[in-house]
């Protein structure tokens, strides 16, 4: 089947600094690719919707300058967390459209500590 | 908004019985599609099973089944012959058609299984 390899699996890193997630489809294009985020024993909550080509399209209450979202090719898709702060650390999760069918794949997610 | 509820934020069920989890849905759409996905303690996204709301009949893939009410937005999905490796958290999520496959989940449903 598809796979959706998101990079890395897990960082911390200090307040304040910016963090890159890295989420590539290896053996399709994906058009479309989502962005969540999951605090501990919760569910999973869409931030953002990636086409490439186009800028994303945000949740309402997320915020666009601090989670930078860019689809620069069919197969990648990048969420940098900007400016991160303890309130940032939580899993993110990415999931990605193969073409125009109804399947998705959902990478294993990045699990972010902010110190 | 849509909206998905999971009534049941914890179950338990013995190996080898069966079990439902509920799931009920908010919604104004006629075209839509709802999912189970399986998230173990791995955090990876495992699509389970999935169903349109065009088609009457459940849908089914090998030990897990669905019963499909669309008059009362019930989905509830059934494991049977439980098995030590089902434990996980459960999802249920909804779609409609022009959503752009972004997912609304429900706030999950822990299974637990026990010998």
């Amino acid at each position: 089947g598809a796979v959706v390899s998101q990079h890395p699996s897990w960082v911390i890193c200090k307040s304040g600094t910016s963090v890159k997630i890295e989420c590539r489809s290896l053996d399709f294009q994906a058009t479309t690719m989502f962005w969540y985020r999951q605090f501990p024993k919760q569910s999973l909550m869409l931030m953002a919707t990636s086409n490439e080509g186009s800028k994303a399209t945000y949740e309402q209450g997320v915020e666009k300058d601090k989670f930078l979202i860019n689809h620069a090719s069919l197969t990648l898709s990048t969420l940098t967390v900007t400016s991160a702060h303890p309130e940032d650390s939580s899993f993110y999760i990415c999931s990605a459209r193969e073409g125009d069918g109804e399947k998705l794949f959902f990478g294993s997610g990045t699990q972010l500590s902010v110190l | 908004a849509q909206t998905v509820t999971q009534s049941q934020p914890e179950m338990s069920v013995q190996e080898a019985e069966t079990v439902t989890l509920s799931c009920t849905y908010d919604t104004s759409e006629s075209d839509y599609y709802l999912f189970w996905y399986k998230q173990p303690p791995s955090r990876q996204m495992i699509l389970v099973i999935r169903q349109e709301a065009y088609k009457q009949q459940n849908a089914t893939e090998n030990r897990f089944s669905v019963n499909f009410q669309k008059a009362a937005k019930s989905f509830s999905l059934k494991i049977s012959d439980s098995q030590l490796g089902d434990a996980a958290m459960y999802f249920c999520a909804y779609k409609y058609s022009n959503s752009g496959y972004a997912l609304n989940f429900g706030k999950g449903t822990s299974l637990l299984v026990t010998p």
